[in-house]
């Protein structure tokens, strides 16, 4: 199956700071999503992108999807202790109804 | 605001067991789907659901996999022979008519196989 190869797998950072992570693909993807996921939860969209090159905004949220259409990364600026969990890439590809998730980006934060 | 219920949010069964999974989809969403998470893994797509059929399976969704809308509410994922891999967290989602941001997942049921 396709394959969303996500990194970093885990962050620990200090309250305050910006976080930066991404995803790429083999792939080209007609849609990719950001989601988080608090524990015990289901993911929670955050972030969805439909053309290649948009840059959208949520907050202190940001996401791009890349130009080539196989690669998207998540910004969060100025860290605050509710934005612990894990934060996943999702794609869509043409055509398709499910998505395919990458395998998470753990974000921790040190007070 | 509306939300995805699944019940149970607890399941333990034995290995061979039939286990069914339940969930009421947001009253006016069209599209159903089943997703499920190992421990520690990605989020897996299993199967969609539109019109009263599947509309699309992945290779994880085999033959000891099925869906049913029995009515009008309730959206069911039956697996008739568990197995221990299939120990994990499954998701339901929904959505309206329109694009994927409308996706709502429910809490999830953690099915456990022993």
């Amino acid at each position: 199956g396709q394959q969303l190869n996500q990194s970093p797998q885990s962050m620990f950072i200090q309250e305050g700071e910006d976080v930066s992570m991404n995803c790429t693909s083999s792939s080209i993807f007609n849609t990719w999503l950001w989601y988080k996921q608090d524990p015990g939860e289901g993911p929670v969209l955050l972030i969805a992108l439909y053309k290649a090159g948009e840059l959208t905004s949520n907050g202190r949220l940001t996401a791009q999807f890349g130009i080539t259409r196989k690669d998207s990364f998540l910004n969060i600026s100025a860290s605050i202790p509710s934005d612990v969990g894990i934060y996943f890439c999702a794609g869509q590809l043409v055509g398709a109804d499910g998505l395919t998730f990458g395998k998470g980006t753990h974000l921790i934060i040190q007070p | 605001e509306p939300e995805v219920t699944q019940t149970p949010s607890h399941q333990v069964t034995q290995m061979g067991q039939e286990v069914i999974l339940r969930c009421v989809p947001i009253s006016n969403h069209l599209y159903f789907y089943w997703y499920r998470q190992i421990l520690g893994q990605k989020v897996e797509f299993l199967v969609s659901f539109y019109n009263n059929e599947i509309s699309e399976k992945s290779e994880i969704f085999d033959d000891q996999f099925s869906v049913e809308r029995p009515d009008g509410s309730n959206f069911t994922l039956k697996i008739r022979s568990t197995k221990l891999e299939d120990s994990a967290m499954y998701f339901c989602a929904s959505k309206p008519q329109g694009a994927v941001e409308k996706l709502f997942f429910g809490s999830g049921t953690q099915l456990s196989v022993l």
